[in-house]
């Protein structure tokens, strides 16, 4: 069966732009995980979404968001670009929201912000 | 807060020889433990996990871990490495209830050479 998609691979912004980052789950998986990685701070977690509700949230600035749909999919969303928030974005997809179901990690978002 | 440790950034071994990535934890009651692999520009792979039915975990392509409460700790093992082992591993520790969100080691890179 199909792996977690994350669309696009690679996006180039500018400082001050925003952006969206899209992830599709495998079928049915009703869990959504963000992380972020970076070179110096290493994967960091972002937020968690279980049937469109926001679980848990890392430690981020408000101007990371993010959102679920009915059908699981999910999105997120950067405002006001820095160049700090360069990194691979990750997202995870698991069947439940326990800590004992395994999370499927899609391919990243390379994120460069010029 | 839980955390993990993972000792030494980069892990470098002769092909054939054994792999021992080191991973402690820091947690007040046993966590659920996993550890990770990622090749150049991929997303995360899951090796293997602890979740307290058995100490000696084993996982996919010949690696293992053993869960170690006296010592918190939960290294990687592989009796004999492959060139195609090359990669980042990481290690993570999820609480034991409640939401799923791990938290990640800094990695280690691990170098193969013939």
């Amino acid at each position: 069966k199909a792996g977690v998609t994350q669309t696009p691979r690679y996006l180039i912004k500018t400082r001050g732009q925003q952006v969206t980052l899209s992830c599709s789950p495998i079928s049915g998986h009703r869990s959504v995980s963000w992380y972020q990685q970076t070179p110096g701070q290493g994967l960091q977690f972002l937020f968690e979404y279980f049937s469109e509700t926001q679980r848990n949230k890392g430690n981020f600035p408000g101007r990371f968001s993010g959102r679920q749909f009915s059908n699981s999919r999910s999105e997120m969303n950067v405002s006001t670009l820095e160049l700090g928030d360069s990194a691979l974005y990750l997202c995870a997809s698991s069947v439940g929201q326990g800590p004992y179901t395994e999370a499927f990690f899609g391919q990243g978002t390379r994120l460069t912000v010029v | 807060a839980q955390s993990v440790t993972q000792l030494g950034s980069h892990v470098s071994v002769s092909e054939g020889a054994l792999v021992l990535l080191r991973c402690n934890y820091s947690s007040s009651v046993p966590p659920y433990l996993f550890w990770y692999v990622q090749y150049p520009n991929q997303g995360l792979q899951l090796l293997l996990k602890y979740t307290s039915a058995a100490t000696l975990v084993k996982g996919i392509n010949g690696f293992e871990a053993e869960f170690k409460k006296s010592e918190t700790s939960f290294h990687l093992t592989k009796p004999s490495a492959h060139m195609s082992d090359a990669a980042e591993y990481f290690c993570a520790v999820s609480p034991n209830s409640g939401y799923s969100t791990l938290t990640f080691g800094k990695g280690t890179m691990l170098l193969v050479s013939p």
